[in-house]
């Protein structure tokens, strides 16, 4: 079963504007994390924020989370053709397992 | 460099034959996964190994069997058994409560 879904499943914009993902997840959890992977390569960690942490910044890169809701965002600012890839939330599948269950991702293009 | 080595990038497998996708790690990681991912689809865990000579099936362990005899090992093999292999297999290890680190994948074609 998916615990993590991503929405929306895809989003295509411009250079230069800004893109939001969001996460929703059914559990309780100790972390979340977000995972970039670009066409027919591995998955490569971006952030993980933890169960009492409400937001995280890497670079352009800002994670919200909220535990009430079970629900996280991933904001990708001032987005470049480079950024164009699939994005995934993974959480644990319980609360004391390293196990991942990972949601079907959104597939981002960005536009030159 | 740290980091985990899947090999062979493509793979091609006849009908009714077993093949063997390598992975190892250099991260002294004790816990490694193994992941199935279908076109536009998200990861499905087929099998973990926590520690040495131990390891789990996970959803989708049906026609696939591992081993742990190193730490920095984990191969996966696909047997005749699994009768729609074809897909994008990924390795992972990581730490407790920390990321995972991925290979680059071995995809594998049935012909």
């Amino acid at each position: 079963s998916q615990q993590g879904e991503e929405d929306p499943q895809a989003l295509s914009i411009q250079e230069g504007e800004n893109a939001t993902m969001n996460c929703s997840y059914k559990t309780s959890i100790n972390n979340l994390q977000w995972y970039r992977q670009n066409s027919g390569r591995g998955l490569v960690h971006l952030i993980l924020i933890r169960s009492n942490e409400r937001e995280k910044h890497s670079g352009r890169l800002r994670v919200t989370l909220d535990t009430s809701k079970k629900s996280s965002s991933l904001l990708i600012t001032a987005s470049r053709a480079a950024d164009t890839a699939s994005y995934f939330c993974a959480t644990p599948r319980s609360y004391n397992t390293d196990k991942l269950i990972f949601g079907t991702g959104t597939r981002l293009q960005v536009f030159p | 460099d740290g980091g985990i080595t899947q090999s062979p990038k493509y793979l091609f497998r006849k009908e009714g034959q077993n093949v063997t996708l390598s992975c190892e790690q250099n991260l002294n990681h004790d816990a490694m996964y193994w992941y199935r991912q279908d076109p536009g689809q998200g990861l499905r865990l087929i099998y973990y190994s926590q520690i040495v000579n131990d390891f789990q099936k996970g959803d989708i362990a049906e026609g696939y069997s591992v081993s742990r005899e190193k730490k920095e090992s984990f191969p996966l093999t696909v047997t005749s058994a699994q009768k729609n292999p074809t897909a994008f297999y990924l390795c992972a290890s990581h730490r407790t409560n920390t990321e995972a680190f991925f290979g680059q994948g071995t995809r594998l074609t049935v012909v």
